[in-house]
């Protein structure tokens, strides 16, 4: 039972690489989203999915891309790296159950990216 | 800007004792409400959802809703030691049945 799992779990970077984070998940959920978690901001919303190939920007969606070709699937890149962006991401999914009720959501176990 | 208030803590209580975290929201529209504990270093983990008003008793977690008031409380009974954690209120947010929104946490410690 893997669950929702993210790769690197770690990784430092310098300002101006691409870097993708990987996040796979093996529930079938239909939603996907991306957070980043820094002090005094609590989790913010990067990028959503509410199934393959649809795509919403969250909250902090600036300098940020997300693709979804496949639902257990949700890849975030940062297209050119900057300091700003060093947080931890934590990947996240849930079902879209059967009534109006938010179903709660799960979470992996973060990256925690460094940008030099 | 839909917002969730939580007090930022640190709240210390005793083992043993009763710890009483609280949650405020703006968004009227908001119908699920969520606990998660966060260890340090680690992830969110969901500890209670609750939906209708009253209260929900899962061990020794209780949460309480309050929807008039826009208030979601957590209870935390015989405070353990393991206990000590961030714990973050989210509420459903936008009008969406999905998308949720997180209060920053507040940190608790439970001293031996």
């Amino acid at each position: 039972d893997a669950g929702i799992t993210q790769s690197p779990r770690y990784k430092i970077t310098e300002t101006g690489r691409q870097v993708t984070l990987m996040c796979h998940q093996t529930w079938s959920h239909s939603y996907m989203f991306w957070y980043r978690q820094d002090l005094g901001h609590g989790l913010r919303l990067i990028y959503y999915s509410a199934a393959a190939d649809i795509t919403d920007k969250g909250e902090v969606p600036d300098g940020y891309v997300v693709s979804r070709s496949k639902t257990e699937n949700f890849p975030l890149t940062l297209e050119s790296a900057t300091r700003s962006q060093t947080s931890v991401y934590f990947c996240a999914s849930s079902d879209p159950g059967g009534g109006p009720s938010t179903q709660p959501q799960h979470f992996g176990d973060g990256t925690r990216l460094s940008i030099l | 800007q839909k917002e969730v208030e939580q007090n930022s803590g640190p709240l210390s209580v005793p083992e043993g004792a009763i710890a009483s975290l609280n949650c405020t929201y703006s968004d009227r529209g908001s119908q699920s409400f969520f606990w998660y504990r966060q260890y340090s270093g680690k992830s969110p983990e969901l500890i209670m959802s609750i939906y209708s008003n009253g209260d929900k008793e899962d061990g020794r977690f209780t949460a309480q809703l309050n929807k008039a008031s826009q208030y979601v409380s957590l209870l935390i009974r015989d405070s353990q030691p393991s206990d000590s954690a961030t714990y973050l209120c989210a509420v459903n947010s936008g009008g969406s049945n999905y998308k949720l929104t997180f209060g920053k946490g507040t940190l608790l410690t439970v001293n031996p």
